[in-house]
């Protein structure tokens, strides 16, 4: 079935450092969409890819749609404390259902 | 707050012991999901309905069990528990199929 690889799991930044994450899919999706869930707190929608290449951009973050539509990646510029929490990508295959599969995750930690 | 509910937020129960959570969608949308969160497996999609009808199983056990109500509230039961089925229960609902889905704020299941 579809899975939804992300690395690192796991990554500690200093405030001010950039902090990038990868989503690989093992399959094509029709489209990737990125949550964040705060220590505690439940996944809260970020934002969504759905052209192949496609780039998208809120404020600090930079969010990237592969060519073949099966990889993303999400890049934080400067992090800020406020950006601690786990970033999950969810894909979208085609077909009836739509299943959204949710990638592992990655929980960033930011020290002040 | 996202207008899913999910009731109730906490709940303590013995092994072998029957639950149902409860879930209300966001006014408006037809489609409900119900996500399984525990320390060690991530976002584990369970179950997916549209507009009363299932459109997608995931990772469900057998002991486990939902549906979507005429009025589009969802139930899911968890029987004969076991004490890895401790975990939180994240209820989602989106417009349609293919949207973005919104996530209630989970029922915290702890199994003694």
């Amino acid at each position: 079935g579809q899975q939804v690889m992300q690395i690192p799991q796991y990554q500690h930044v200093q405030e001010g450092e950039d902090f990038t994450t990868y989503c690989n899919s093992s399959t094509t999706l029709s489209n990737i969409q990125w949550y964040k869930q705060r220590p505690g707190g439940h996944p809260v929608f970020l934002i969504q890819l759905v052209k192949s290449g496609e780039v998208k951009k809120q404020k600090r973050l930079t969010f990237q749609f592969g060519e073949a539509k099966k990889n993303s990646s999400l890049h934080i510029t400067a992090t800020q404390t406020t950006d601690v929490g786990t970033y999950f990508c969810a894909g979208q295959g085609g077909g009836a259902t739509n299943k959204l599969i949710f990638g592992t995750g990655t929980l960033l930690a930011v020290q002040p | 707050d996202s207008g899913v509910t999910q009731t109730p937020k906490h709940l303590i129960t013995a092994t072998g012991q029957r639950v149902t959570l409860r879930c209300s969608p966001r006014s408006g949308d037809l489609s409900v999901y119900w996500y399984q969160q525990s320390l060690d497996q991530g976002l584990q999609f369970l179950i997916q309905y549209y507009n009363g009808e299932e459109r997608a199983k995931g990772n469900i056990l057998e002991r486990f069990s939902a549906q979507q109500f005429p009025d589009l509230h969802s139930e899911l039961n968890l029987s004969s528990l076991e004490l890895g089925d401790s975990a939180l229960y994240f209820c989602a609902s989106s417009r349609s199929l293919g949207n973005t889905i919104y996530f209630g704020e989970g029922s915290w299941l702890t199994v003694v």
